[in-house]
């Protein structure tokens, strides 16, 4: 199942810096995108959405952009903390309330 | 902040035996999943429920598997004749009824190792 994609395994940001997570989904019926962070021992702890009718939210910190026409999210995290290092996911919604999830991207934030 | 309970932290069973899964979503939410991640994959919608039925389900979600909240509080995960490729995570996630599916809530999460 490769309907949400995360092409980076990882990220390393120095401490101050932005960054930047990206994702790419291949179905045009998701109408909710989400970032999930997570860090070990734990259950994924939500961050922001955005709905499919907007291209932009922004929650302090984090800033979540989307382009339908090229089905692509990213997550922009300004500016970046050592608290921030965990793993995130990327996910979608489809019709219902099933959430479909991407592979993950470790981030690390070096101080 | 309210949070979803996960026990136990860690189940160890062998092979073709019953587990059962534990969790307490949120209290005053109506809607409660199960998710799962397998050790290097990524997490996996399993089932939903509403209303005390199950609203929706993956094709992971077979026959051995069944949940059920058998009072206010409690939301459990029951595999009737565990598999070896059944050991993962599983995540219990609740949401309220305004915004079913757009910000679960997940808790901690059961490692389920099978022997």
């Amino acid at each position: 199942d490769q309907q949400v994609k995360q092409n980076s395994p990882s990220l390393s940001v120095q401490e101050g810096r932005i960054s930047i997570l990206n994702c790419d989904y291949t179905n045009s019926m998701f109408d909710y995108f989400l970032w999930y962070k997570k860090y070990p021992a734990e259950g994924p702890t939500f961050l922001i959405s955005i709905s499919s009718i907007k291209d932009k939210n922004e929650d302090g910190r984090f800033t979540v952009f989307l382009n339908k026409s090229a089905k692509h999210l990213s997550l922009h995290i300004v500016p970046s903390q050592p608290g921030d290092s965990a793993v995130y996911f990327c996910a979608a919604r489809e019709y219902g309330n099933k959430l479909v999830f991407g592979a993950g991207t470790i981030l690390r934030v070096k101080s | 902040e309210p949070e979803v309970t996960q026990t136990p932290s860690h189940q160890v069973t062998q092979m073709g035996q019953e587990v059962i899964l534990r969790c307490v979503p949120i209290s005053n939410h109506l809607y409660f999943y199960w998710y799962r991640q397998i050790l290097g994959q990524k997490v996996e919608f399993l089932v939903s429920f509403y209303n005390n039925e199950i609203s929706e389900k993956s094709e992971i979600f077979d026959d051995q598997f069944s949940v059920e909240r058998p009072d206010g509080s409690n939301f459990t995960l029951k595999i009737r004749s565990t598999k070896l490729e059944d050991s993962a995570m599983y995540f219990c996630a609740s949401s309220d009824v305004n915004s079913p599916g757009e910000k679960l809530f997940f808790g901690s999460g059961t490692q389920l190792s099978v022997l």
